[in-house]
């Protein structure tokens, strides 16, 4: 089955600087990968999402790009600010939003 | 906006004894998805429903766990007998329907397993 691995496990940067989250996929075969976040004590919601048929997606300060030949994916988050605070997490899927393989996750701070 | 409810939000059990989480997915969604969270971890996806049929639950210990969706709407969640490494959060999403991009999460039902 799919495997995704998600770097670092905890991210600090100054506000108002960038954060870069990277996701390595296994089953070449996957089309579809979204980026949620998750606050502490919410739900996971979605932020973005790309299909293989696109190398990059963007969204007022965020952005996504996918390196299909090397099979990995990345968030971009730019001027970042105290709401960014949160867990994000890369997941992978061959038909959209079925049977998505989850990374672990990656703790985002954000220091004033 | 609709959203996925779920309950109990907070569960406290003993070891062996039956617990049960109940999902009411947002109105028209036709994929009912269970994930469990363990803590630090990403969702795992237990099993699927369309409409009432299960498509996926190759990754539900079906052992201890089992799922219904009897009339494709609402759907139920249990565990007998509960183990120590079954705590955990439980979420259930919801989507459009079967392939479609967006999963919309609900709050999650926290069990605690002692």
């Amino acid at each position: 089955g799919e495997n995704v691995e998600q770097h670092p496990s905890t991210l600090s940067v100054q506000e108002g600087d960038s954060a870069v989250i990277k996701c390595t996929y296994s089953d070449s075969a996957s089309n579809y990968f979204p980026w949620y976040k998750q606050e502490l004590g919410k739900r996971p919601q979605l932020i973005i999402d790309i299909r293989s048929n696109v190398g990059e997606k963007k969204d007022q300060r965020i952005a996504v790009t996918l390196n299909k030949t090397a099979k990995h994916f990345s968030l971009h988050i730019t001027e970042t600010q105290p709401e960014d605070s949160a867990v994000y997490f890369c997941a992978a899927s061959l038909r959209g939003a079925d049977g998505l393989t989850f990374g672990k996750g990656t703790h985002l701070i954000i220091q004033p | 906006e609709a959203e996925v409810a779920q309950s109990p939000r907070y569960k406290i059990t003993e070891k062996s004894q039956a617990v049960a989480f109940w999902c009411d997915p947002i109105s028209g969604h036709a994929t009912l998805y269970w994930y469990r969270q363990i803590l630090g971890q990403g969702p795992e996806l237990l099993v699927q429903f369309q409409d009432e049929s299960v498509v996926d639950d190759s990754q539900l210990p079906k052992d201890r766990f089992s799922a219904e969706r009897l009339k494709g709407v609402d759907s139920t969640l249990k565990i007998q007998p509960a183990e120590l490494g079954d705590s955990a959060m439980y979420l259930c999403a919801s989507s459009r329907t079967f392939g479609t991009g967006e999963l919309f999460f609900g709050e999650g039902s926290r069990l605690t397993v002692l």
